[in-house]
């Protein structure tokens, strides 16, 4: 099955900066998807992201704040613009399709902003 | 779009015994009910998948089960052990033949006593 790298695994932030995440496959995939899960809470689909051209986001996220890439089929970025004390969660990507059977996580990206 | 349901939110039982969780979903349409173990701090795990043309499927002490009329699935876990404790979540996906992403139930926290 294909190794999912997510970079950084955790990160500390000021209010107001923003952080970019990466999610790098080791094979192909056809598509590629970004989640946030808050503490002790389920998992939330912020987008699809689209290889060539602009993500799919879902209600209540938008561009604006949440800023995808993904110029390839190994690759993508999720960026948390102008962070607030709300945006604390653990944000993970997933794939699917090429070798990838079924919806397979990265191991996440644990965000604290202060 | 899509909402999934998930019952119990908390589930003990005894070690040997067998466990069973339940979901609904609301979008027809939806064709893809996989099952995710999450452990404390680590990533969801596919544990077992079921599309809408399969009524069950088995994996070991695990099985799943969809009633596509009712739009209910559930999770069967036999002679419980203490590494099936666990949050576990349901989800289910579109018609999009793997181009939509996963609608998450708020998951069900597993307690396997000794």
């Amino acid at each position: 099955s294909a190794v999912i790298s997510q970079k950084p695994s955790r990160d500390i932030c000021q209010r107001g900066t923003s952080l970019t995440i990466q999610c790098q496959v080791d094979s192909q995939v056809t598509m590629m998807f970004w989640y946030r899960q808050q503490p002790g809470q389920s998992l939330t689909l912020i987008a699809t992201a689209n290889q060539g051209s602009e993500a799919t986001y879902e209600s209540g996220f938008v561009i604006d704040k949440f800023p995808i890439s993904r110029p390839n089929l190994t690759f993508s970025t999720l960026t948390v613009s102008n962070m607030s004390p709300e945006d604390s969660s653990i944000y993970l990507c997933s794939v699917t399709g090429g070798a990838v059977g079924g919806y397979t996580f990265g191991s996440g990206t644990r965000l604290t902003v202060v | 779009g899509e909402n999934v349901e998930q019952h119990p939110s908390t589930l003990s039982v005894q070690e040997g015994d067998s466990a069973v969780i339940k979901c609904t979903y609301s979008d027809s349409a939806s064709n893809y009910f996989p099952w995710y173990k999450q452990e404390l701090g680590k990533r969801p795990q596919l544990i077992i998948d079921i599309r809408s043309n399969v009524g069950e499927k088995k994996d070991q002490r695990i099985a799943v089960t969809l009633n596509k009329t009712a739009k209910h699935f559930s999770l069967h876990i036999t002679e419980t052990q203490p590494e099936d404790s666990a949050v576990y979540f349901c989800a289910a996906s579109g018609p999009g033949g793997g181009a939509d992403g996963l609608t998450f139930g708020k998951g069900t926290h597993l307690i396997i006593q000794p």
